[in-house]
């Protein structure tokens, strides 16, 4: 079965740090990437998806991601971060399992951006 | 943009009742939703999928009897915790696929909180 993890459970940093969060995940074949972001008391909210194409993903929000077949990794990047970044940022992946497609999420990535 | 309208936002119940939460798509038709629960700091953990006229999809672990899930139209589907006790108390989520020309995405409802007391 596929799965999702995400290797920083808890993030802090300062107001125009720059930003990278780890996200691999398990599955042998063509899969597509999500990056979301939930904050605090609302909805999740996509910032970007890779579907094909080229593998640097530009999102909403300055945020990219950068796709790594080899690796099987989609990590999440922002050069410079501002409070308002402050959130819970998940990493997903839909495959084709069992003649269903279904969205898989990571552990999540709760980020803390200080003035 | 497309999106999903999930109600109530909350709900607290007693141990034992049954309670139901409904998603609906406001201006798209969903053939396929899905239903995730979110513990407190936690992931999505994907329950089942809801297709339309059919039966849902449950995950593993997942006690379709415990949790029904109907989706009988194409912009509506419930999932009804049945006797609930306060292990089930969570985060419900549901989610619909948005189709497009060359890719598709997800939308997702408010999410609901239960508290089973």
């Amino acid at each position: 079965a596929q799965s999702v993890s995400q290797h920083n459970h808890h993030v802090i940093l300062s107001e125009a740090a720059s930003l990278e969060l780890g996200c691999n995940y398990s599955y042998g074949g063509t899969v597509n990437l999500f990056w979301y972001v939930q904050y605090p008391g609302q909805h999740l909210q996509l910032l970007l998806k890779y579907f094909s194409g080229d593998p640097l993903v530009k999102g909403i929000k300055g945020f990219e991601a950068e796709f790594i077949k080899s690796k099987f990794s989609f990590n999440l990047r922002k050069p410079s971060v501002q409070w308002s970044d402050t959130a819970e940022y998940f990493c997903a992946v839909n495959a084709a399992s069992g003649g269903y497609n279904k969205l898989i999420f990571g552990a999540g990535t709760r980020l803390a951006v200080h003035p | 943009g497309a999106v999903v309208s999930q109600h109530p936002s909350r709900v607290i119940c007693k141990s034992g009742t049954s309670v139901k939460i409904e998603c609906r798509s406001l201006d798209f038709q969903a053939t396929t939703m899905f239903w995730y629960r979110q513990f407190p700091k936690q992931s999505l953990m994907l329950m089942a999928t809801s297709n339309e006229g059919s039966k849902a999809t449950y995950e593993q672990g997942v006690e379709k009897d415990k949790f029904l899930i109907n989706h009988a139209s194409l912009t509506l589907s419930t999932l009804t915790v049945t006797s609930a006790h306060p292990e089930d108390s969570s985060f419900y989520i549901c989610s619909a696929r948005i189709m497009g020309s060359v890719s598709y995405g997800y939308t997702f409802g408010s999410g609901t909180r239960l508290t089973v007391v």
